[in-house]
């Protein structure tokens, strides 16, 4: 199976609510990022956490990290219909690699 | 600072036609990354420049694909000839760090290929 899986797959919310979508992992990582593709768009940068860190914030977005069980979670707080889009989480390691490997990514649909 | 930014938005092509995806790095970005992802899978890693060396191109899926940075600069990915299966969107990424430690890729927008 692939490093960097996302949980769920799909996931559908009202405006207003909380998101959460999870990653999962295999091998140990230097660092850990999240990334938003809108439709038919690039990738954006979210958060970078690094392997010696346990949670970032950047506004409404709060990322864990836990290296124990190979996981991190991505938290969108008062979700809004502009968050819709996929997310992704990349990792980044072991050491002496600097690919990036991409689970297959979490669909959210924020309704309003 | 400009980021990193990709040529074209878009290509369609005939199958056994040749496409060529050019990407510029930010400006001093030694390392250069192509990713791809294919419709409805995951975006995975085609190959890795360091300046104009490839440092690691074990993601390139066969031969029909050639990267090039010559200079060290901007950097091109060929197709020739094109397959229907290499549809997709074509991320180009690059990083200034020099351990893996920092590494934090800055990605551009894409070039959706379609084969017809």
């Amino acid at each position: 199976s692939q490093q960097g899986e996302e949980d769920p797959q799909a996931l559908s919310i009202q405006e207003g609510e909380n998101a959460t979508m999870n990653c999962s992992y295999k091998t140990s990582i230097n660092n850990l990022q999240w990334y938003r593709q809108n439709s038919g768009r690039g990738l954006v940068h979210l958060i970078l956490i690094r392997s010696n860190e346990r949670e970032k914030h950047s506004g409404r977005l709060r990322v864990t990290l836990d290296t124990s069980k190979k996981s991190s979670s991505l938290l969108i707080t008062a979700s809004r219909a502009a968050d819709t889009a996929s997310y992704f989480c990349a990792t980044s390691g072991p050491s002496g690699t600097y690919k990036y490997i991409f689970g297959t990514g979490t669909r959210l649909k924020v309704l309003a | 600072e400009a980021g990193v930014t990709q040529f074209p938005s878009h290509s369609v092509i005939e199958k056994g036609q040749t496409v060529t995806l050019r990407c510029d790095p930010i400006s001093g970005h030694d390392n250069l990354y192509w990713y791809r992802r294919v419709m409805g899978k995951e975006i995975k890693f085609l190959l890795h420049f360091v300046k104009e060396s490839k440092q690691d191109e074990s993601g390139m899926p066969n031969n029909r694909f050639l990267a090039e940075r010559t200079g060290g600069t901007y950097s091109t990915l060929k197709v020739q000839p094109a397959e229907l299966e290499d549809s997709g969107v074509y991320f180009c990424a690059s990083s200034s760090g020099v351990l893996a430690w920092v590494n934090e890729q800055f990605f551009g927008p894409g070039t959706r290929l379609t084969v017809l």
